[in-house]
């Protein structure tokens, strides 16, 4: 059963614009993690946000704020005044006995 | 942050040959890596997880006898693609977590490696 979805797999955004991607997840575990992690054309995975399922408060960090919904599990990314260098694939993931990895969300920013 | 490297970046090789590809904790020690296979536009998929001086677990399907895996140190694992063929052409990426990382089961991420096989 598919643990990680990302139900958008391209999205567009004006520059300097706000954009949501969107995770949902599905566990059983009442412990568990959110990341989302970027990566651009060169491959390598940057992380950027993480959220645990016991944190009280939304994370944030920086220009990406992680909206977390418990009860609905969702773990939508919020990406404020998008830049160009935005432009990307992003990924949401969960931890449990393996990292289970969404599909991915393709990000362009538009100038 | 915990940094993790892999080498080569890049290889070609010609079919019938065997790559290796080297994935370094830099600055922390590794209990556990991981090896993804990436095909473009698509998702991580996990290929096997190694434990320090253990044998690999591999994921189904993943054919144990052509990508060998050995994770000989706490800072060193290897995967070695045996025999390379066209379709073993990939974007390899491995990640690492440690014991002091056992908070958030996060994984560090190395910068990959793509693999053509001509």
């Amino acid at each position: 059963a598919q643990k990680i979805t990302q139900t958008q797999p391209g999205m567009f955004v004006q520059e300097k614009e706000a954009v949501t991607l969107d995770c949902t997840y599905d566990t059983s575990d009442p412990s568990y993690g959110l990341f989302w992690y970027k990566q651009p054309s060169s491959g390598e995975m940057i992380f950027l946000i993480y959220q645990g399922s016991y944190d009280q408060q939304n994370a944030t960090e920086g220009r990406y704020s992680l909206n977390f919904q418990k009860a609905r599990k969702s773990a939508n990314l919020v990406i404020s005044a998008s830049q160009l260098g935005d432009s990307a694939m992003y990924f949401c993931a969960m931890t449990g006995n393996q990292f289970y990895f969404g599909t991915g969300t393709s990000l362009t920013v538009i100038p | 942050g915990a940094v993790v490297s892999q080498h080569p970046s890049w290889v070609i090789c010609k079919s019938g040959t065997s790559v290796k590809i080297e994935c370094r904790s830099l600055d922390f020690q590794a209990t556990t890596m991981f090896w993804y296979r990436q095909f473009p536009k698509k998702s991580l998929m996990l290929m096997a997880t190694s434990n320090e001086g253990s044998k690999a677990t591999y994921e189904q399907g993943v054919e144990k006898d052509k990508f060998l895996i050995n994770h000989a140190s706490l800072t060193l694992s290897t995967l070695t693609v045996t025999s390379a063929h066209p379709e073993d052409s990939s974007f390899y990426i491995c990640s690492a977590s440690g014991p002091g990382l056992a908070l958030r089961h996060e994984q560090f991420f190395g910068p990959g490696t793509r693999l053509t096989v001509l």
